[in-house]
């Protein structure tokens, strides 16, 4: 069956370190992938978007790699801050623009 | 997003009766999408329009209907609401001339409860 995964419900950081969040499929051939950030009683807002034919993607403090190979990507934050506290989601596109989301990893940032 | 507009922002209501959410739109944007979100079962995609004619089952469609009154508006229908219909639902929007992979736009949901 068709699954996504992002490796933990919470996770919590300290500010100034660098939050690593993972996404990983099974049974899907992405031709893309999008992060998007939710905050409480809010949609999710668009981040960063890869294509399969890139390994990484930068934006600011963000950053995503891409391997088609171990069906997974990565989402960095460095240098995080309280303000960057939120549900991050990941979203496989694999064509006619139709995403399927990922549960999605909680990330809490300490002072 | 304040250019996706989603009415009302919370109903409660009862099983058995007919609901019906609004979605409106500014961004021109001829894409629109309706997802549920359920804790740990993420956002599913219920239904979707390429355009004011062209109306598309997701995933999740058994027991919704849709309606696209006009490019920058579309409906989501419970026809006879049942409790586990009760989710939190987002209406999207997407900018289809520029291609596919691009992002999607979300209005801030309603949270629907059926008791």
């Amino acid at each position: 069956s068709q699954k996504i995964e992002q490796n933990s419900e919470a996770l919590n950081i300290q500010e100034g370190k660098t939050a690593t969040l993972t996404c990983n499929y099974t049974n899907y051939s992405p031709a893309y992938l999008q992060w998007y950030r939710q905050d409480p009683g809010r949609g999710p807002v668009f981040l960063l978007l890869i294509r399969e034919n890139e390994k990484e993607k930068r934006k600011e403090r963000l950053k995503v790699t891409f391997d088609t190979t171990l069906k997974q990507s990565l989402f960095h934050i460095t240098a995080s801050q309280p303000a960057d506290s939120a549900t991050y989601l990941c979203a496989l596109g694999t064509g006619a623009n139709n995403l399927f989301f990922g549960t999605g990893t909680r990330l809490t940032v300490i002072p | 997003d304040a250019d996706v507009t989603q009415t009302p922002r919370n109903r409660i209501t009862k099983t058995g009766k007919r609901i019906m959410l609004e979605c409106s739109q500014t961004k021109g944007h001829d894409r629109m999408y309706w997802y549920r979100q359920d804790p740990g079962l993420g956002l599913r995609l219920i239904y979707y329009s390429f355009d004011v004619k062209d109306i598309n089952k997701g995933e999740i469609s058994d027991g919704y209907s849709v309606s696209r009154q006009a490019q920058a508006k579309f409906s989501l229908s419970l026809e006879s609401a049942i409790p586990n219909q009760t989710a939190l639902y987002f209406c999207a929007t997407s900018d289809a001339p520029r291609g596919d992979n691009q992002p999607q736009h979300f209005g801030d949901g309603t949270r629907l409860s059926i008791l």
